[in-house]
């Protein structure tokens, strides 16, 4: 059963500084994972999507990398500001076929001004 | 480009009563799903649908819980009857196809008194 993991739950970093969130999937055999964000009493936002043949996905400040072997994948944010502040979570897709979405619990982000 | 709409944004209702949510996906999306959402959780899938088959409903709950796509556009999500642990928020979202990109709706935060 493919579980997902996203560590630190929490982070605190003062504006400006370069970050990276963690995810972990326990089943490598994904078809393709997904980064959203989420702000308080709103929906997801999509940030970026990585097919499973693929390496990292860059959106202006965000990139995103995915490592199956490991079962990893980093959020890596550059130059973050107080706008920044939400929950980050990342889903896979297990495999083709199921396109079921296993989400993490999510990192909450807060940037300091 | 409308992106994925649903309503209401906010319902409450006494344990026992019927309720009902609406999701309009991104025109041209033929796959929709159906998430709940628990306070500090990842979304989980409920149902989804390609076009108006029902291809997921697995995590469903089907002695209180139906839903339907009729036209493979709309769907409604129906919840009878209501009860404590349903409290959650209920997400809408739609790709436009399995394996793509997801986008999320608002949501409906469901509150069961």
């Amino acid at each position: 059963k493919q579980e997902v993991t996203q560590i630190p739950a929490a982070l605190s970093v003062p504006e400006g500084e370069n970050l990276v969130l963690n995810c972990s999937f326990t089943d490598s055999a994904i078809y393709n994972l997904q980064w959203f964000r989420q702000d308080p009493g709103k929906g997801l936002t999509s940030l970026l999507l990585i097919q499973s043949s693929q390496r990292e996905q860059t959106s202006g400040r965000l990139n995103a990398s995915l490592d199956k072997s490991s079962g990893r994948s980093t959020l890596y944010i550059a130059a973050s500001q107080p706008g920044d502040s939400a929950t980050y979570l990342c889903a896979v897709s297990p495999h083709s076929g199921t396109y079921k979405y296993i989400f993490g619990t999510g990192t909450r982000l807060k940037v300091l001004a | 480009e409308a992106g994925v709409v649903q309503s209401p944004r906010y319902k409450i209702i006494e344990k026992k009563q019927p309720v009902a949510f609406w999701c309009n996906p991104i025109s041209g999306h033929n796959t929709l799903y159906w998430y709940l959402q628990n306070l500090g959780q990842g979304p989980e899938l409920l149902i989804r649908y390609e076009n108006e088959e029902a291809v997921d409903d697995s995590q469903l709950p089907k002695d209180r819980f139906s839903a339907e796509r009729l036209k493979g556009v709309d769907s409604t999500l129906k919840i009878q009857p209501a009860e404590l642990g349903d409290s959650a928020v209920y997400l809408c979202a739609s790709s436009a196809g399995e394996g793509y990109e997801q986008y999320f709706g608002p949501g409906t935060r469901l509150t069961v008194t």
